[in-house]
C-alpha cells in the first residue's frame, strides 16, 4: 500500500541554523510528492510539491527532491527563522488515482529559537 | 476572498450520538475533500466530492457519510459515535478535482466523543 513515513519530531533548532526533516515514502507507480505546513492556529497550507522523479520543488526558502532511486522527499532550509516554527506534513497522492487522495505523514513539529 | 470554512470551530458529543460537520469551499471551488486528523498523526483521507459526486472514499466505515450541495458545500455526517471518532475534522477545497489540483484547507472542527 501507500505510506509516509517522517522523522520523529519534535525538532528544536536555533535561528539561522540549517534544516532537514527527512521523509520517505511507500508507493506503487510514480506517486507525486508534498510537503504542507500547519502553522499554530491555521490550516494545512501546500508549502511545495514534485510530480516526477528528479523534480526539486521550492517555496520561502525550503526545497525538497523527489529521488525516486531512495523513496525520498527530504525537506530543507538554508537558514531557519522563528516564524517557521510549525508543524511540517510530507504527503504523497498516488498514482493513477482518479481522486484528490494524499496520503499524509505523521507529521514533524519545529521550533526554532531566536 | 475567504477561504474554506467549517462549522463548528469545536463539538462534544457522547458515544452512541450523529454528528454533522459543514463546511464551506472557497468561491468558484467545485470539489470538496474531508480527512481525519487524530492527535499526534497526519491526517487520513475520507472522502472526495466533485460536483456533487463521490469521486473518491478512504478506508473508513460505513457510519462515515457525505454529500455535497449544489452550491458546492458540504457536509460530514458520523452515526453511532464512537471514543476513537474524536478528532480534529478538516475540510479541503480545489478548483477541480483533479488529483494535483491544489487543495486548501480550512481550520478544521474539533471533535470530542465521551
Amino acid at each position: 500500500g501507500n505510506s509516509v513515513t517522517q522523522m520523529e519530531g519534535p525538532v528544536t533548532l536555533s535561528e539561522e541554523a540549517f534544516l532537514t526533516i527527512n521523509c520517505t515514502y511507500t508507493a506503487t507507480g510514480y506517486p507525486s510528492l508534498f510537503w504542507y505546513v500547519q502553522y499554530p492556529g491555521e490550516g494545512l497550507q501546500l508549502l511545495l510539491k514534485a510530480t516526477k522523479a528528479d523534480d526539486k520543488g521550492s517555496n520561502k526558502g525550503f526545497e525538497a527532491t523527489y529521488r525516486k532511486e531512495t523513496t525520498s522527499f527530504h525537506l530543507e532550509k538554508g537558514s531557519v527563522q522563528v516564524s517557521d516554527s510549525a508543524v511540517y506534513f510530507c504527503a504523497l497522492s498516488p498514482w493513477g488515482q482518479g481522486a484528490q487522495k494524499l496520503v499524509f505523514g505523521q507529521g514533524t513539529r519545529l521550533t526554532i529559537n531566536p | 476572498d475567504a477561504g474554506v470554512t467549517q462549522s463548528p470551530t469545536h463539538l462534544i458529543k457522547t458515544r452512541g450520538q450523529q454528528v454533522t460537520l459543514r463546511c464551506s469551499p472557497i468561491s468558484g471551488h467545485k470539489s470538496v475533500s474531508w480527512y481525519q486528523q487524530v492527535l499526534g498523526q497526519g491526517p487520513q483521507f475520507i472522502f472526495q466530492y466533485y460536483e456533487k459526486e463521490e469521486r473518491g472514499r478512504g478506508n473508513f466505515p460505513d457510519r462515515f457519510s457525505a454529500r455535497q450541495f449544489p452550491n458546492y458545500s458540504s457536509e460530514l455526517n458520523v452515526n453511532a459515535l464512537l471514543l476513537g471518532d474524536s478528532a480534529l475534522y478538516l475540510c479541503a477545497s480545489s478548483l477541480g478535482g483533479a488529483p494535483l489540483d491544489e487543495q486548501f484547507f480550512g481550520p478544521g472542527t474539533r471533535l470530542t466523543v465521551l
